[in-house]
């Protein structure tokens, strides 16, 4: 079991750009939750994404949006980029519609420049 | 709003030595708590988990109580490792949140030989 797998691992974008992050959620699991972790800092909650659809969102700007396919994947979308975007994002997922506990992945370095 | 507070770090130990990590929460209903944990480069792992007030998670070592009654959520070790080295995330996870997560601030464990 590959467990969480996320991509790319790192990246670096400029100030106003455009940026997807995707995740792959461990076999077996329906529901993937993003996260936003600043350096020193506790995840911060984005949003989770179940049957393809948004089922709770955090106190993110709609520059923040998301998609999940049928396969479970998801995609995390960040448009505009600020420089205090830089964060390390982090998928989870997580069976039964998220009622048991999240696996995350390894997460993916984002630098704004 | 719902929250979770963190002893502040960084937390210096020598090795052998007996580890607490203090966690308090604020949050309506029966949460269920979380004590994960993140090695340097990587995500973040489930250390343990409880699930009811009075309710013990334990794992490799590591044990933490549901204390309802003082809103804690306290990890707790009695022979820490050089290995053990790491950043601690207490969370919780609201009884009809579905899986989300809000994270402490971590806590910073280093252990010397």
């Amino acid at each position: 079991d590959a467990g969480v797998t996320q991509s790319p691992t790192h990246l670096i974008k400029t100030r106003g750009q455009q940026v997807t992050l995707r995740c792959s959620p461990k076999s077996g699991h329906d529901t993937v939750s993003w996260y936003q972790q600043a350096l020193g800092q506790g995840p911060q909650f984005i949003f989770q994404y179940y049957e393809e659809e948004e089922r709770q969102r955090g106190n993110f700007p709609d520059r923040f949006s998301g998609h999940q396919f049928p396969n479970y994947s998801s995609e995390l979308n960040v448009n505009a980029l600020l420089l205090g975007d830089s964060a390390l994002y982090l998928c989870a997922s997580s069976p039964a519609g998220g009622r048991a506990e999240a696996f995350f992945g390894q997460g993916t370095r984002l630098t704004v420049v | 709003g719902d929250s979770v507070t963190q002893m502040e770090g960084p937390v210096t130990l020598s090795e052998e030595a007996f580890l607490t990590i203090n966690c308090t929460y604020t949050a309506t209903g029966y949460p269920s708590l979380f004590w994960y944990v993140q090695y340097p480069g990587e995500g973040l792992q489930l250390l343990l988990k409880a699930t009811k007030a009075d309710d013990k998670g334990s794992n490799k070592g590591f044990e933490a109580t549901y204390r309802k009654e003082t809103t804690s959520f306290h990890l707790e070790k009695g022979s820490v490792q050089v290995s053990d080295s790491a950043v601690y995330f207490c969370a919780y996870a609201g009884g009809t949140s579905y899986g989300k997560l809000t994270f402490g601030q971590g806590t910073i464990l280093t252990v010397h030989p």
